[in-house]
């Protein structure tokens, strides 16, 4: 299994609503990331959890939390978003930093 | 300031033709830099690495230059087709970090 696999495809949520999104992989990579990516713009770079532990959070507002549970999974817990969080999430994974990143297809978030 | 700065929004060139996209960046001394093309509404997807004591890395019709003293990068696909049209980001990773950082990309665009 050579892939990132992220649910829910598309996701519409209210701006006080609480929603998960969720990404799994089963390669054995022990880094696994979250980048936002805005219509025509580059991927940027939110978490890193490097062995199931935040090692890197990029300043990003508390209504973004994530969770490891565990080696192959990744979760990202919203709540009370605003409409300028829309974007595509990404989810990726890597064995380690010298090597490229696997990324899932994205959660295509809209906040109305 | 830290910039990655990628030649241009879009490129657009004959197929059979060679495409050359370049990745110019400032104020980072990266250990690897990266190639990934990235279609509409999908993840990116990962090409080659380079590193920083390596000055090319060829696989089959792409190619990489990493020059630090010119603090460039430049990514050529050989006899271009229809199908390589995508955008294409360099992205850098400082060493003993797994933080990626990702340029803004350049829309290549092969015209039949």
């Amino acid at each position: 299994d050579t892939e990132v696999t992220q649910t829910p495809k598309h996701l519409v949520m209210g701006m006080t609503n609480k929603k998960s999104l969720k990404c799994e992989q089963h390669m054995g990579h022990r880094a696994m990331y979250w980048y936002k990516q805005k219509a025509k713009k580059p991927p940027e770079l939110m978490f890193v959890y490097s062995y199931e532990k935040l090692s890197i959070n990029e300043s990003v507002p508390s209504r973004f939390s994530p969770e490891c549970p565990n080696s192959s999974l990744l979760n990202l817990h919203l709540h009370a978003l605003q409409p300028e969080d829309s974007a595509l999430y990404l989810c990726a994974s890597s064995s380690s930093p010298n090597y490229g990143y696997t990324f899932g297809s994205g959660t295509r978030l809209t906040v109305v | 300031s830290q910039k990655i700065e990628q030649n241009s929004e879009a490129l657009n060139i004959q197929e059979g033709k060679t495409a050359t996209l370049t990745c110019n960046y400032t104020n980072y001394s990266p250990a690897y830099l990266q190639w990934y093309r990235q279609d509409p509404g999908r993840g990116p997807v990962f090409l080659l690495l380079i590193r920083e004591n390596e000055k090319e890395k060829r696989k089959e019709r792409l190619k990489v230059t990493f020059d630090t003293t010119l603090k460039q990068s430049l990514f050529h696909i050989t006899a271009s087709q229809p199908a390589d049209s995508a955008t294409y980001l360099c992205a850098l990773r400082m060493d003993s970090s797994y933080k990626l950082i990702f340029g803004s990309g350049t829309r290549l665009l092969v015209r039949p």
